[in-house]
């Protein structure tokens, strides 16, 4: 299958700080990118959708201040959390689709906020 | 709205053993996908098996087989000939076209040797 790359795939940061996590597609050109957050021990969250060259597109009860999604080009798409605090600490995962074929998915950054 | 639901938060299955995992879901699209995903504890997902609403043959994959109720909406993970190595989360997924995936709770799978 196709490749997406995450990087940090670790990071700690002090409260307050913002933190950008950067999600690759290294063999396609991904039209879409999906951000989904995952709680320990739960499931996968959709937070947003975006489009290459497009604002995003946020869930429900996620914050776009917040979560700030930059998708400038067909492989790259970035999320920074803002100002993060110690309930942000989580699973981010980024997933990439080429038009309506098949997502794949990055292998996660965990944030852990102190 | 698109709705998965998987009712068992963890299984036990004794090696070499085989075992399902229960999926059902919800929609009123009438084109769908449906996958399952394995994520083990390094986080990554792994995608295992797809199947499509429209495909008249349940999907298999090796160890693994899609058992397709489309009239019930359930979606089952069968897992043959279980390893150790298939102890891990285990995520029902769908989406219906140009849309998102859309996750399940998921079931923790636990293989005792």
């Amino acid at each position: 299958g196709a490749v997406v790359s995450q990087h940090p795939s670790r990071v700690i940061c002090k409260s307050g700080t913002s933190v950008k996590i950067e999600c690759r597609s290294l063999d396609f050109q991904a039209t879409t990118m999906f951000w989904y957050r995952q709680f320990p021990k739960k499931s996968l969250m959709l937070m947003a959708t975006s489009n290459e060259g497009s604002k995003a597109t946020y869930e429900q009860g996620v914050e776009k201040d917040k979560f700030l999604i930059n998708h400038a080009s067909l492989t790259l798409s970035t999320l920074t959390v803002t100002s993060a605090h110690p309930e942000d600490s989580s699973f981010y995962i980024c997933s990439a689709r080429w038009e309506d074929d098949e997502q794949f998915f990055g292998p996660g950054t965990r944030l852990t906020v102190l | 709205a698109q709705k998965i639901t998987q009712t068992q938060p963890g299984m036990f299955v004794q090696e070499k053993e085989a075992v399902t995992l229960d999926c059902t879901y919800d929609t009123s699209d009438p084109s769908y996908g449906l996958f399952w995903y394995k994520q083990p504890s390094s986080g990554e997902m792994i995608f295992l098996i797809y199947q499509g609403s429209y495909d008249q043959q349940n999907a298999t994959e090796g160890r693994y087989s899609l058992n397709f109720q489309k009239a019930r909406k359930s979606a089952n993970l069968v897992i043959s000939a279980s390893q150790l190595g298939d102890s891990a989360m285990y995520f029902c997924a769908m989406r219906p076209p140009n849309t998102p995936l859309v996750f399940g709770k998921g079931t923790r799978l636990s293989v005792i040797a």
